[in-house]
């Protein structure tokens, strides 16, 4: 399967302060990632559909202003809170489809876990 | 009715046993169905996905599909301390390459 990188894995801010996450598709070309959000004991949810060269697509009730999505290249989507408070901790997981036509075939990053003070 | 429905658990096994997880989903238009582990702390991994109804086998695990009782189960044959994770089911939402996934299963393996 592909293989897909986040950075960082665990970041610690404070209240009102930006945060960015990368996610890489080391060894695939990835015009579809996913981001997924988890609180815990909680099911992951899906965030949004980040497309390559275009806007992203979000989910309902998921503020676009303040989850900025940027996928700029085959190999790299970025995630950005900003503003972040406090009930935007979360562990944020992004993923790679497999490519399957419709299968839905999921690789998923190791996740990047946020805490806002 | 939630989209995709698992038992919490948690469910615990003795170390050999089989373990039967189970899943319902509400959407008659999906078309994948996937069972993911997730280590605590950690992020999912895929182990099987199956579209047809039946059985499919890989190794010590088995999916069963149902998709007019829209059931998905999943079986761990000689289970071990190492299977002790979370097990999540997830369905394309539409038949799209959207996941919806269900809240979990925690397993646990009791040597």
């Amino acid at each position: 399967g592909a293989v897909v990188s986040q950075h960082p894995s665990r970041v610690i801010c404070k209240s009102g302060t930006s945060v960015k996450i990368e996610c890489r598709s080391l060894d695939f070309q990835a015009t579809t990632m996913f981001w997924y959000r988890q609180f815990p004991k909680q099911s992951l949810m899906l965030m949004a559909t980040s497309n390559e060269g275009s806007k992203a697509t979000y989910e309902q009730g998921v503020e676009k202003d303040k989850f900025l999505i940027n996928h700029a290249s085959l190999t790299l989507s970025t995630l950005t809170v900003t503003s972040a408070h406090p009930e935007d901790s979360s562990f944020y997981i992004c993923s790679v489809s497999s490519g399957r036509e419709n299968t839905g075939e999921l690789f998923f990053g190791e996740g990047s876990r946020l805490t806002v003070l | 009715q939630k989209e995709v429905e698992q038992n919490s658990g948690p469910l615990s096994v003795p170390e050999g046993a089989i373990a039967s997880l189970n899943c319902t989903y509400s959407d008659r238009g999906s078309q994948s169905f996937f069972w993911y582990r997730q280590y605590s702390g950690k992020s999912p991994e895929l182990i099987m996905f199956i579209y047809s109804n039946g059985d499919k086998e890989d190794g010590r695990f088995t999916a069963q599909l149902n998709k007019a009782s829209q059931y998905v189960s999943l079986l761990i044959r000689d289970s071990q301390p190492s299977d002790s994770a979370t097990y999540l089911c997830a369905v394309n939402k539409g038949g799209s390459e959207k996941l919806v996934f269900g809240k979990g299963t925690k397993l646990t393996v009791n040597p």
